[in-house]
């Protein structure tokens, strides 16, 4: 059974960082892409970033282009989410997702539970 | 980026109904739909891919249809289980967007 389990999330200042974690279970991790959804209490879902199955290929929303980067270790079978210069609009749930392919192909057949992000003085 | 627009936002029916949600692209995206639900408080669950395909496990009441720019999600008896939020999302193209989400809740 795959399993998706998120840690890291907490409240954090404006303009400071975080580091959000996802450990693998159940599945060849190295065999797929693995992408960072997230959703802002009580409201919709928004993709955040993807990573390939070997990094290759990586990309961002626009929204947080330059201050996230994502990251894996297939040794460890764990994603990363590094957030930095976090603004309040960050605040959300981030989900830990699978995609079906190796390379991405944007269908999130598995999902973390979430790990909340408060950004806030 | 590509918009999706699900209607209604919200829809009230009962046990044993048949209900469909409408999902609609900004522009064409073949057949790059998915379906999800979200129960309150989890994680969202792939429920369709590819406009009609049934993610593993899925009940059969479910199903989907449409093309280009045009979609549907059909529940063809709904369930107590079935009382939750649904969300489109297109994969043609990045960023992957999702719909507002349509909320189902008991008559």
């Amino acid at each position: 059974e795959v399993q998706l389990e998120e840690s890291g999330g907490g409240l954090v200042q404006p303009g400071r960082s975080l580091r959000v974690s996802c450990a693998a279970s159940g599945f060849t991790f190295n065999d797929y892409a693995m992408h960072w959804v997230r959703q802002a209490p009580g409201k919709g879902l928004e993709w955040v970033s993807r990573i390939s199955w070997n990094s290759g290929l990586i990309l961002y929303a626009d929204s947080v282009k330059g201050r996230f980067t994502i990251s894996r270790d297939n040794a460890k079978n764990s994603l990363y989410l590094q957030m930095n210069s976090l603004r309040p609009e960050d605040t959300a749930f981030y989900y830990c997702t699978k995609d079906r392919s190796a390379a991405g192909l944007y269908y999130f057949d598995s999902w973390g539970q979430g790990t909340l992000v408060t950004v806030s003085s | 980026d590509i918009q999706m627009t699900q209607s209604p936002s919200s829809l009230s029916a009962s046990v044993g109904d048949r209900v469909t949600i409408t999902c609609r692209a900004s522009q064409s995206i073949g057949t790059y739909l998915n379906w999800y639900h979200q129960k309150p408080g989890k994680a969202p669950k792939l429920l369709i891919y590819a406009v009609s395909s049934l993610q593993s496990g899925v009940p059969s009441r479910f199903s989907g249809s449409g093309s280009g720019t045009d979609f549907t999600l059909t529940i063809s008896s709904l369930q107590p289980e079935d009382f939750v939020v649904y969300y489109c999302q297109q994969s043609y193209s990045t960023p992957p967007t999702f719909g507002q989400g349509t909320k189902l809740d008991i008559k």
